[in-house]
């Protein structure tokens, strides 16, 4: 079974500065997707930023990208240039694309907190 | 907003009661996916339907029962409610399998 791991329960950064949020994962399979989620206090899942294993280009959205080492199995989040809108809690997930019984696992999140 | 319709958005019953959520998925998404979200367990993966089928499981309670209907809308029921049962029940949707997007979600309070 693949396990996702966060082990940053809590981060604090300034506005304007960058931060970033680890994500580890274990898994045995070649093809997988990788993907962060913010979840702010209206408790809405966003889908921030998606990441195909067999890509080795790291995905950028915006302010937001992704350093993914897949050989460490390791996927962190990297947000530019934080802004209070960034103030949310942040989870690591884990696809196996199993044609149409695919399913996320999540990591226990990382709560940031973006301060002026 | 992502295109993926929960209701209700809240919902405040008894213990030993029983409610229906209820999800509809973004336009053409055949995947319907639920979740709970409760304080101290995070995001745990209940059941997923593709196309009205099964297609996995996870911890979903034997209480607990979905379905998806013809016209790929799908419910949730949680029967013989207890208090811990409180949580944020998501429904996701997909069309290909490897991107779900969630709704905004339901909370169920049991008192």
């Amino acid at each position: 079974a693949q396990t996702v791991t966060q082990s940053q329960p809590e981060m604090s950064v300034q506005e304007a500065e960058t931060v970033t949020l680890s994500c580890t994962y274990d898994t045995s399979e070649s093809n997988y997707y990788l993907f962060w989620y913010k979840q702010p206090p209206s408790r809405q899942m966003i889908l921030v930023i998606r990441q195909e294993a067999y890509k080795q280009q790291n995905a950028t959205e915006n302010r937001f990208s992704v350093n993914f080492q897949k050989a460490a199995k390791s996927f962190s989040l990297k947000i530019s240039d934080s802004q209070l809108g960034d103030t949310a809690m942040y989870f690591c997930a884990f696809m196996n694309p199993d044609g149409t019984a695919s399913k996320l696992t999540f990591g226990t999140g990382t709560r940031l907190q973006v301060t002026l | 907003d992502s295109g993926v319709t929960q209701t209700p958005k809240h919902l405040i019953t008894a213990t030993g009661q029983r409610v229906t959520l209820r999800c509809s998925p973004r336009s053409g998404d055949l995947s319907v996916y639920w979740y709970q979200q409760s304080l101290d367990q995070g995001l745990q993966f209940l059941i997923h339907y593709y196309n009205g089928e099964e297609r996995a499981k996870g911890n979903i309670l034997e209480r607990f029962s979905a379905q998806q209907f013809p016209d790929l809308h799908s419910e949730l029921n949680l029967s013989s409610l207890e208090l811990g049962d409180s949580a944020l029940y998501f429904c996701a949707s997909s069309v290909n399998g490897n991107t779900i997007y969630f709704g905004e979600g339901s909370w169920l309070t049991v008192v």
